[in-house]
This record gives C-alpha cells, structure tokens and sequence, in this order.
C-alpha cells in the first residue's frame, strides 16, 4: 500500500517568514501532484513534478521532487496571508490513481 | 470555477434515508472519480469512471452505489449510512490519455459537505 506522509500537519507562521512543508514516502511515484484546498472548496492543482530531481517555481513557490522520486517539498518564500490553505501532496502510481497526503493546514498570520 | 459541479453542497441525512449526490463535469473529460475527505484521513479514492464503465472500486461499502450515465454526469447513491460515513464527498474529472500516457490531471469539484445521523 502507497503511503504519502506529510509535515507538518499543521503550520502557523508570521506573514513575511518563509516555510517549508514535507512530502515523504518510502514508494516511488510516476509522479507527484502539490495541490491548495480553501474551506468549501474542492483542491486546486497547483503543480505537476514528474522527473527525480525536478524543481519547479510558481511565484513564491518552489516545488522540488526528490532524485529517487519518493519525496517532495514546497517551500513557499515570504509568505503572504493569501497563502492560507491546506496543502496536499498526491501521488501517482498507477493509471488515474492518485495516493494523497493527509495535508498540512498552513495559517499566515498579518 | 474548475469545471465540475456538485450538488447538493451540503446534506443530512438519517441512517435510514436515501439519497444521491451529483456531480457533472462541463471540461469534456471521459474520466470521473469519487473521493471521501475525512477529518482525521487522507483524502481517499472510492470509484473511477472510464467512458462510463466503473474501472475501480476501491473497497467501499455496498451502501455507497455509484451510477455514471454518460462521461459527464457521475451520482453517488447512499442508503443506510452510517455516521462514521460523515465526510466531504468530492467529485472530479480528467481527461484519460488511455495508451498515449502521460500525466491526468484530476479537477475537482467544490465538494458536498454530508453528515449523517
């Protein structure tokens, strides 16, 4: 069974501060999704990592993919109330199979 | 706005109601997909759609019965839950690349908030 294991589960920062959110499995992923959930809604993609190695940057974040793709990492650089959020990580393994992380609650405090 | 719709956003239900949630996706995809967000879980995959047919049924309880109509229209059938089922019932879409490959991307709806009693 693919397990996704994130860190940590629960995050409050002072706006400004940069961060950095886990992403750790001991399986090797095709590839790995980050996606942002806000309250009532449904998670939104936010990037796609797919070779070992890989970073890949969306304004103040920066995605890396590990070289054995079997982990992750976000790192968002001062961050900015609008960055409050969960965050989930996914895995893929398998056609249209998805294996999720139990998300990180980021709170960025003014 | 991603594309997939869900009603109803919101739902409580008794143990011995019946009920259905819909889901429609308007981004042309042929694959859809029902997932349960728990508070304490990981976001868990329930059922995948292909062109319609079920192509997984990830161990669920025979008191969640999916029907898929067509490719973009996707129900989730509830009866006799249980109120551990109580859960953020998601519904998304992609567009299967079959032996092409390549990455889906998976696009989800707002989600229907259920609690049952």
């Amino acid at each position: 069974t693919q397990l996704l294991e994130q860190s940590p589960q629960f995050l409050s920062i002072q706006e400004g501060e940069n961060l950095t959110v886990y992403c750790n499995s001991s399986s090797v992923f095709s590839s790995l999704q980050w996606y942002r959930q806000e309250p009532g809604e449904g998670p939104v993609l936010l990037v796609t990592v797919v070779t070992g190695g890989e970073v890949k940057k969306l304004k103040r974040l920066t995605f890396q993919f590990g070289d054995a793709r079997k982990d992750s990492s976000l790192h968002i650089t001062a961050a900015q109330p609008g960055d409050t959020g969960l965050y989930l990580c996914a895995g893929a393994w398998g056609a249209q199979k998805l294996v999720f992380g139990q998300g990180t609650r980021l709170t960025i405090n003014p | 706005e991603t594309g997939v719709t869900q009603t109803p956003r919101h739902l409580v239900m008794g143990m011995t109601n019946k009920k259905s949630l819909k889901c429609e996706q308007h981004l042309g995809h042929n694959a859809m997909y029902w997932y349960k967000q728990s508070a304490k879980k990981p976001l868990e995959l329930m059922f995948v759609y292909n062109f319609k047919e079920q192509t997984e049924n990830n161990s669920v309880p025979s008191r969640f019965s999916p029907e898929c109509p067509n490719s973009s229209h996707l129900f989730l059938h509830l009866h006799t839950l249980q109120p551990e089922d109580s859960a953020l019932y998601l519904c998304a879409s992609s567009q299967d690349k079959g032996s092409a490959g390549g990455e889906e991307t998976q696009y989800f709806g707002p989600g229907t908030r259920l609690l049952v009693l």
